[in-house]
C-alpha cells in the first residue's frame, strides 16, 4: 500500500527541540523528492521544507530557516525533520508529502495523515 | 512571494448541484497550479495539477481550468463525499497555498 506515516509529534516548551519522522512504503522512496508541509490549527497550509531524492538539494521556508533541518535515509525509506528553537507559532500539524517536480518547483501527490506539534509552556 | 486567494470562503451546495470554486494568484503562475481536497482529520488529497490535469483516480466530475492569475475548480455534480475544504497551490515559485474554500451541504 502506497503511504506515508508521520510520527514524533508532541508537546514541547518554547525553545525546545523535536524530531519528526516519516516512514514511506509502497513506492521507491529513493526516486522521489520529499517535503514537509504544516497546518496551524484552523489555518491553511504552509510549505516548510524540501529535499531532493539524493538529499543533495535542500530548501527551507524563511519562517524556519536556521532552526529546522530536513534529512532522509533512503535505506530506511524515511524522511526526518529536526526542529530546534521552537516557537509558539510553530504549533501545527506537520505533514510529510511526496513532491512532484514541475516547471522549476513542485506540487504534492501523496500526503501522510500528519503529526501534531504543540509548542507551549 | 506569490499570494493566493480563494473565493468564496464557504460555498453551500445541494447534492447533485454544480460547484464552482475560484482561485487567484497575485502574479502570473502560468499553468503551475494544483488543487487539493481535505476532509476533517484527513490529509489533503491531490485532485488537479497543471491547472487542468486530473490526478490518478480522481473522478471526471472534478475539472480545473484557467491560467495566469485566474483559476477555477468545478465539481459537476456534488456527491456526499465531496463536502470538504478545497485548497489551491501555485508552484511557479516557492510553493504557496490559498486559504481554502469550504464546500458544505445546503
Amino acid at each position: 500500500q502506497v503511504q506515508l506515516v508521520e510520527s514524533g509529534g508532541g508537546l514541547v516548551k518554547p525553545g525546545g527541540s523535536l524530531r519528526l519522522s516519516c516512514a514511506a512504503s509502497g513506492f521507491t522512496f529513493s526516486d522521489y523528492y520529499m517535503s514537509w508541509i504544516r497546518q496551524a490549527p484552523g489555518k491553511g497550509l504552509e510549505w516548510v521544507s524540501y529535499i531532493s531524492s539524493s538529499g543533495s538539494t535542500i530548501y527551507y521556508a524563511d519562517s524556519v530557516k536556521g532552526r529546522f533541518t530536513i534529512s532522509r535515509d533512503n535505506a530506511k525509506n524515511s524522511l526526518y525533520l529536526q526542529m530546534n528553537s521552537l516557537r509558539a507559532e510553530d504549533t501545527a500539524v506537520y505533514y510529510c508529502a511526496r513532491a512532484q517536480y514541475s516547471s522549476g518547483n513542485w506540487y504534492f501527490d501523496l500526503w501522510g495523515r500528519g503529526t501534531l506539534v504543540t509548542v507551549s509552556s | 512571494e506569490i499570494v493566493m486567494t480563494q473565493s468564496p470562503a464557504t460555498l453551500s451546495v445541494s447534492p447533485g448541484e454544480r460547484a464552482t470554486l475560484s482561485c487567484r494568484a497575485s502574479q502570473s503562475v502560468s499553468s503551475n497550479l494544483a488543487w487539493y481536497q481535505q476532509k476533517p482529520g484527513q490529509a489533503p488529497r491531490l485532485l488537479i495539477y497543471g491547472a487542468s490535469t486530473r490526478a490518478t483516480g480522481i473522478p471526471a466530475r472534478f475539472s480545473g481550468s484557467g491560467s495566469g492569475t485566474e483559476f477555477t475548480l468545478t465539481i459537476s455534480s456534488l456527491q456526499s463525499e465531496d463536502f470538504a475544504v478545497y485548497y489551491c497551490q501555485q508552484y511557479n515559485n516557492w510553493p504557496s497555498f490559498g486559504p481554502g474554500t469550504k464546500v458544505d451541504i445546503k
